[in-house]
């Protein structure tokens, strides 16, 4: 079964520090796609970033960065620069076959980030 | 930008109603989804559908039903509330369905039972 694991329920860093969440998953499919997203307060998910089981570069959108370890079956989140503004419940996911050539996003339980001023 | 629409951002509901949650998008998508989020344990997907009509379960169906009438369209329904139901509902939508395709959700339904 896949499954994906935070284990980080919270975390704390300074305003313009680096952080680094963590996630590490378990497939059996070659072909997967792993995702981080963020839900503020507001409860709204937006998506961040993305890194398929194929790409041979970290991905890289703007301050966030996916540290992709396939040996290890890892994909933190670094975040540089940490604003107030990151702030929020940050989830880790991938995308696993489901049912024919479908496929459904398995989500971690999520790390809580807090920047402090 | 794609738009993922849901009826209500706060519902409130007696035990044994019946309960439909709506939720919308705008850009044809093939997929969609509806996932509860309580707090430790994640988004446990509920039900998803991949086509108009077409509906498979997810990993916690019980209690719930859907409809997929319309492609943009795909309604959540608790066919007889309980308390355990009190969740943040969140639906999703879907380009496609390979591994890339990333979701787009909606702002959430905060659904209590009482």
């Amino acid at each position: 079964a896949q499954k994906i694991t935070q284990t980080q329920p919270g975390m704390f860093v300074q305003e313009k520090e680096a952080v680094t969440l963590d996630c590490t998953y378990d497939t059996s499919d070659p072909s997967y796609g792993l995702f981080w997203y963020k839900q503020p307060s507001s409860g709204e998910m937006i998506f961040l970033i993305y890194q398929g089981s194929y790409d041979q570069q970290n991905a890289t959108e703007g301050r966030y960065s996916l540290n992709f370890q396939k040996a290890r079956k890892s994909a933190n989140l670094v975040i540089s620069a940490s604003q107030l503004g990151d702030s929020a419940m940050y989830f880790c996911a991938m995308r696993v076959p489901g049912g024919g050539s479908n496929y459904k996003l398995t989500f971690g339980k999520g790390t809580l980030l807090t920047v402090n001023p | 930008d794609v738009k993922v629409t849901q009826s209500s951002r706060y519902l409130v509901k007696r035990t044994g109603e019946k309960v439909f949650l709506e939720c919308v998008q705008d850009m044809d998508h093939e997929n969609m989804f509806w996932y509860r989020q309580d707090p430790g344990l994640g988004l446990r997907l509920i039900y998803f559908s991949y086509d108009v009509k077409m509906k498979e379960k997810g990993d916690i169906p019980e209690g719930y039903s859907v409809s997929r009438e319309k492609k943009e369209r795909f309604s959540l329904i608790l066919e007889s509330a309980s308390t355990n139901q009190t969740s943040m509902y969140l639906c999703a939508s879907s380009l496609g369905a390979g591994a890339h395709y990333g979701y787009t959700f909606g702002s959430g339904t905060r659904l209590t039972v009482v």
